[in-house]
C-alpha cells in the first residue's frame, strides 16, 4: 500500500529563520496528489498547500513545497518562520486506483520560538 | 457554505458506557472518513463510506467501533463498550470523492472523548 514518512516528530526553529519539514513517499500509481495539512492548537486540519504536478512549486501563505517524483518527495519550506506559524503539520497522499483515500504522515510539530 | 460539522464537541464517559458521535459532511460531498486522532499514533482511519456505502472499516477498530452513514448528509460513530484507552479526538472528514486530484478532505472541530 501507500505510505508517508515525516522524519521529524518535532522541529524547533528560532523566529525569522528558514524552516523546512521533510515528507517522502512511496506509491505503485502513477497519478497522484499531495497535500500539506496544518492543525493550529484545538483546531481542525486545514489544506495549506496542495499539488500533482512534478517539479512544479506551489505556494501559500508564505510556506512553498515542490513535488518531485524522482525522490519521492514533496517537502515543505518557508524563507522565514513566525511565531504563528507554531502547529502540527501533516503531510498526505491521495492515489488513483479506486480509492480516494488520503494516506497521511505522522505528523511535525513545528515549534517557533522567540 | 457550512463545513463539517461534529457534535458533540466534548463527551466525558464512564468505562464501559455507550457513546455516539455525530457527524454533518460538507453538503454534496461523496466521501466520508472517521479518524481518531492521539498525540503517539497521529491520525488513524476508523471508516471510509463512498456515497453512503462502507468502503473501509479499519481492522483494529471493528469490534467496538460503529460507524454508520443513514444519509448523505448524517453519519454517526458509536463506541460500544467505552475503554479508557479510547480516550483521544475523533475527527470527522468529507470530500468530493471524484478522484485524486480532488482527494482534499476538509476536516469538522473534533469531539474531544475523554473515558474514566
Amino acid at each position: 500500500g501507500d505510505s508517508v514518512t515525516q522524519t521529524e516528530g518535532l522541529v524547533t526553529v528560532t523566529e525569522g529563520l528558514p524552516v523546512k519539514l521533510n515528507c517522502t513517499y512511496q506509491t505503485t500509481y502513477l497519478t497522484i496528489a499531495f497535500f500539506w495539512y496544518v492543525q493550529y492548537l484545538n483546531e481542525a486540519p486545514q489544506v495549506l498547500l496542495k499539488s500533482s504536478t512534478d517539479n512544479k512549486r506551489t505556494e501559500h501563505q508564505g510556506f512553498h513545497a515542490t513535488l518531485h517524483k524522482s525522490s519521492s518527495s514533496f517537502h515543505l519550506q518557508k524563507s522565514s518562520a513566525q511565531l504563528s506559524d507554531s502547529a502540527l503539520y501533516y503531510c498526505a497522499l491521495a492515489a488513483t486506483g479506486g480509492n480516494n483515500k488520503l494516506t497521511f504522515g505522522q505528523g511535525t510539530v513545528l515549534s517557533v520560538i522567540p | 457554505d457550512a463545513g463539517v460539522t461534529q457534535t458533540p464537541r466534548h463527551e466525558v464517559a464512564e468505562k464501559g458506557q455507550t457513546i455516539i458521535l455525530k457527524c454533518e459532511p460538507v453538503s454534496g460531498h461523496n466521501d466520508l472518513f472517521w479518524y481518531r486522532q492521539t498525540k503517539i499514533q497521529g491520525l488513524e482511519l476508523l471508516s471510509y463510506f463512498r456515497s453512503k456505502s462502507l468502503m473501509e472499516d479499519g481492522g483494529a477498530f471493528k469490534d467496538r467501533f460503529k460507524a454508520e452513514m443513514l444519509n448523505s448528509s448524517f453519519s454517526t460513530l458509536k463506541i460500544q463498550p467505552t475503554e479508557p484507552k479510547d480516550s483521544a479526538v475523533y475527527l470527522c472528514a468529507s470530500s468530493s470523492g471524484l478522484g485524486a486530484n480532488y482527494a482534499e478532505q476538509f476536516f469538522g472541530p473534533g469531539t474531544r472523548l475523554t473515558v474514566l
